[in-house]
């Protein structure tokens, strides 16, 4: 059984352009999380969704971050422009309905780099 | 800060030798996990254990938790090279969302063969 899947796995490009994440979560699961990675802040979540629907976006940093969901099998994230403080793993996690979203199931992640 | 501290930041070990990480956490907590990262990989889910439950085993893991202490600990028996990896706790607290989970910085376990 496929786990969640993220692309790109690595993105590099330069300040200024767009870059968008995508995530396929783990089929039957109804919530999904976008988190980012660094060494100075650790681990944080951006926005979830459950059933589609985004329900938390209070960490997206600012109005650069977008997130989308537009079917139960797709997500994505956007910064439109990039900058590099920007540079992080981006992470993608999905959650069966019967957890409630607490176990989390995460994907292998995207590096981004920023320059 | 982070809601969890874990405890040390960084642990080596001999193969065989048993391994604990801890936890400390600031606000009354619904639920704490602890996740397996290796390098360059996702997060992987370990265990969870509720905040009225004390301890909880999954094969050669064993987790506690002591909500007076706001603390958790992690402990690995017969530690192996393939445990090698970074070790988060993530609490779910009782204010805003239970699904939000706060990770805290992580522990670096390397476990020479």
């Amino acid at each position: 059984d496929a786990g969640v899947i993220q692309s790109p796995r690595h993105e590099v490009t330069e300040m200024g352009q767009e870059v968008t994440l995508r995530c396929k979560p783990i089929s039957g699961h109804d919530y999904l999380f976008w988190y980012r990675q660094t060494m100075m802040r650790g681990l944080e979540l951006l926005i979830y969704f459950n059933n589609n629907v985004p329900i938390d976006d209070s960490g997206m940093p600012e109005d650069r971050f977008s997130a989308k969901m537009p079917n139960a099998s797709f997500s994505t994230l956007k910064i439109q422009p990039s900058e590099p403080r920007d540079s992080a793993v981006y992470f993608c996690a999905s959650s069966p309905p019967w957890t409630g979203g607490v176990e989390q199931y995460f994907g292998p992640g995207t590096r981004l780099t920023v320059t | 800060s982070q809601q969890g501290e874990e405890d040390p930041q960084a642990l080596s070990i001999q193969e065989g030798e048993n391994a604990t990480m801890n936890c400390s956490y600031k606000t009354s907590i619904n639920n704490l996990q602890w996740y397996r990262q290796n390098s360059g990989r996702g997060l992987v889910h370990l265990i969870l254990i509720r905040s009225n439950e004390r301890e909880k085993h999954s094969g050669r893991l064993r987790v506690t938790l002591d909500t007076s202490k706001k603390s958790s600990s992690l402990l690995i028996t017969a530690s192996r090279a393939a445990d090698t990896a970074s070790y988060f706790c993530a609490t779910s607290t009782n204010s805003g969302s239970a699904r939000q989970l706060t990770f805290g910085s992580g522990t670096q376990l390397t476990v020479l063969p």
